[in-house]
């Protein structure tokens, strides 16, 4: 694998379900994101972790619960969505410290229908 | 404090015309600017850069200059291709005041017909 790769790459999931996004990268970065795309929206930024410690919390609701086990494994997990949650969810790496901007490499995405 | 604002989409193109894609953007640092590209099903690819003013970020025969007087970086390319339907993201990273995050506009949706 190469990169930064994402399972599952598309979810259905009830309102009472719980589920977990995984997000695997590959380039010895030390910092993940989680982004949420909606449709004609700006990508909204979620999550930040830089050493495996949470650096970034957007006002996202607590029904998403990030966890970042080591600097290669970032995951999402829901619980209790709403429908209005439908939506890509991107990952991405970048590697900090190197330079005055931060080249970020994205996953393909899990979309997520929320029913 | 930072944005990036896009021209808004779809935009629809024959094959080899001329392409330009408006990103303006408010900053309050010295920003680096970016395009991104995402392709059907896909997550977001770099595109092309740009880290001071007059900077030109070249790629794949896209072009896009930074220009800090019109707070410009606008994209453009001499002939599309089909392969080139996608949506293209403007974005912008202030390492000085938001951490290097990087700000993205909504994303403009080009569509090239054969």
């Amino acid at each position: 694998e190469t990169g930064v790769t994402q399972t599952p790459r598309h979810l259905v999931m009830g309102m009472t379900n719980k589920k977990s996004l995984k997000c695997e990268q590959h380039l010895g970065h030390n910092a993940m994101y989680w982004y949420k795309q909606s449709a004609k929206k700006p990508l909204e930024l979620m999550f930040v972790y830089n050493f495996k410690e949470q650096t970034e919390n957007n006002s996202v609701p607590s029904r998403f619960s990030p966890e970042c086990p080591n600097s290669s494994h970032l995951f999402l997990h829901l619980h209790t969505l709403q429908p209005e949650d439908s939506a890509l969810y991107l990952c991405a790496s970048s590697q900090e410290g190197d330079s005055l901007y931060n080249e970020q490499f994205f996953g393909p995405g899990t979309r997520l229908t929320v029913l | 404090g930072n944005s990036v604002t896009q021209m808004e989409g779809p935009v629809t193109l024959s094959e080899e015309a001329f392409l330009t894609i408006n990103c303006t953007y408010t900053a309050t640092g010295y920003p680096s600017l970016f395009w991104y590209v995402q392709y059907p099903g896909e997550g977001l690819q770099l595109l092309l850069k740009a880290t001071k003013a007059d900077d030109k970020g070249s790629n794949k025969g896209f072009e896009a200059t930074y220009r800090k007087e019109t707070t410009s970086f606008h994209l453009e390319k001499g002939s599309v291709q089909v392969s080139d339907s996608a949506v293209y993201f403007c974005a912008l990273a202030d390492a000085y005041n938001q951490g290097g995050k990087l700000i993205f506009g909504q994303g403009t949706e080009l569509s090239v017909k054969p």
